[in-house]
């Protein structure tokens, strides 16, 4: 059972390109989420799903886009990089959204120049 | 609007003596709260949840206090060992998502 895979792990952009960050899990969850992590912060909520074909936006949506087609993957696009996007990504899943744990990845590290 | 934070950035405690991280937040209407332990490289890995419904749960060496009257939330680690050195996230449940704290960092010295 691996849980939430992420890939990749590291990845260094420069400013102006695009990327897709993967998330996949294999434990049937409905719920899927991104949240992105700046140093000495907590994570904050990027976007979100509830099921496939349903997407919402979290705390911190600019700049990001998301689809869910499966109920497995939950990609992140940045469609054009800036250096503010710089920071650990990480993907989570669950049985619900914010009345139950959220099982979370291993991150991205994303550095933009 | 509401927040989730920690009273102490940094925890240094002694091997064997028991660990207390403290969390405070701010919406009323939380009725789900989660502690999180991450390592460094790694994601956040649960460690123990508690709904409103209680005021303590325990777990395998830690035990999470629940003080609705204050909003306070705690997280207790008995005999805190080496590998018990992490960030500690404190997250309350909000609408589809968790809000989180900003981490404490626990060192456990020899």
């Amino acid at each position: 059972n691996a849980g939430v895979t992420q890939t990749p792990k590291f990845q260094v952009l420069k400013t102006g390109q695009s990327m897709t960050l993967q998330c996949a899990q294999d434990m049937n969850h409905e719920y899927m989420s991104w949240y992105r992590q700046d140093p000495g912060m907590g994570l904050r909520l990027i976007h979100y799903s509830v099921g496939a074909g349903i997407t919402d936006q979290g705390e911190v949506p600019n700049g990001y886009n998301v689809s869910r087609s499966t109920t497995e993957d939950f990609p992140l696009r940045l469609l054009s990089a800036a250096p503010s996007q710089t920071s650990v990504y990480f993907c989570a899943s669950s049985y619900g959204g914010g009345d139950q744990p959220q099982h979370f990845g291993d991150g991205t590290r994303l550095s933009i120049l | 609007g509401e927040s989730v934070g920690l009273h102490l950035p940094t925890l240094s405690v002694q091997e064997g003596d028991n660990s207390i991280i403290n969390c405070a937040y701010s919406n009323s209407a939380s009725d789900y709260f989660i502690w999180y332990k991450q390592e460094s490289g790694k994601g956040p890995q649960f460690i123990i949840d508690i709904r409103s419904n209680m005021d303590k749960r325990q777990g395998q060496r830690v035990t999470v206090l629940l003080n609705k009257t204050v909003k306070h939330l705690s997280l207790q680690i008995a005999a805190t060992q080496p590998g018990d050195s992490a960030v500690y996230f404190c997250a309350e449940g909000s609408g589809y998502a968790l809000n989180f704290g900003k981490g404490t960092s626990l060192l456990v010295t020899p």
